[in-house]
């Protein structure tokens, strides 16, 4: 079965300051994997995806995940951090294997923003 | 162009009673997902459609829930005998169901608020 793990369910950064979201993932086939961000008060969007082309996956606001299989790891990074980051973004997984390509969700982690 | 609505945004039942949400899906979009999102946690897989057909049901809690797609358009979420534990948010998502198979995006629409009472 697949699951996915993010650690830390708050990270507070400077503005400015890098941003590093945790993500690994468990799955017996190479996954789809995907970084969503959810606003307050607004549904979830999708950041960046990767599904078997490059392993290092830019996305919208100057976001990027590297996936690394030795790892089972799909962090999130951004080199300086804006205010307006400041939201929950969800690590996500589905399966090659699993026709309905329902995704896998991790239990989030809140991004906190200092000015 | 329009995106995935859903409705109602809020919704505030008394223990016992039924619910009926209501989710309408971008157009075109053969795939239709319902996920469930607890206070503070991450969301979790109810229910998945291809066109008007259910293959995948694996996630719905107990049967008091159930799901139901027509026109390959509107989806409708029913809980029956709501319990406080059902106090959630209620998130649907489409995606177009071809391209890139499970690498396509699924967009999501900004979910039903349920509280149980």
């Amino acid at each position: 079965a697949q699951s996915v793990t993010q650690l830390g369910s708050h990270v507070s950064v400077s503005e400015g300051a890098l941003v590093l979201l945790r993500c690994n993932y468990s799955s017996s086939v190479p996954p789809y994997l995907f970084w969503y961000v959810q606003y307050p008060n607004q549904g979830l969007q999708l950041l960046l995806k990767y599904t078997s082309a490059a392993t290092l996956v830019k996305g919208i606001n100057g976001f990027e995940a590297e996936f690394k299989k030795s790892e089972t790891s799909f962090h999130l990074t951004k080199p300086s951090a804006h205010m307006r980051d400041a939201a929950e973004y969800f690590c996500a997984v589905s399966s090659r294997m699993d026709s309905s390509y329902k995704l896998i969700f991790g239990s989030g982690t809140r991004l906190l923003v200092r000015p | 162009g329009a995106g995935v609505s859903q409705s109602p945004s809020n919704k505030v039942t008394e223990k016992g009673k039924d619910v009926e949400l209501r989710c309408d899906p971008i157009s075109g979009h053969t795939a239709l997902y319902w996920y469930r999102q607890r206070l503070g946690q991450g969301l979790e897989f109810l229910i998945y459609f291809q066109g008007n057909s259910a293959p995948d049901k694996s996630g719905l809690p107990s049967d008091r829930f159930s799901a139901e797609r027509t026109g390959e358009s509107v989806s409708t979420l029913t809980i029956q005998r709501t319990q406080q534990e059902d106090s959630a948010v209620y998130l649907c998502a489409s995606s177009p169901g071809w391209g890139e198979g499970g690498g396509n995006e699924q967009f999501f629409g900004p979910g039903t608020r349920l509280t149980v009472l």
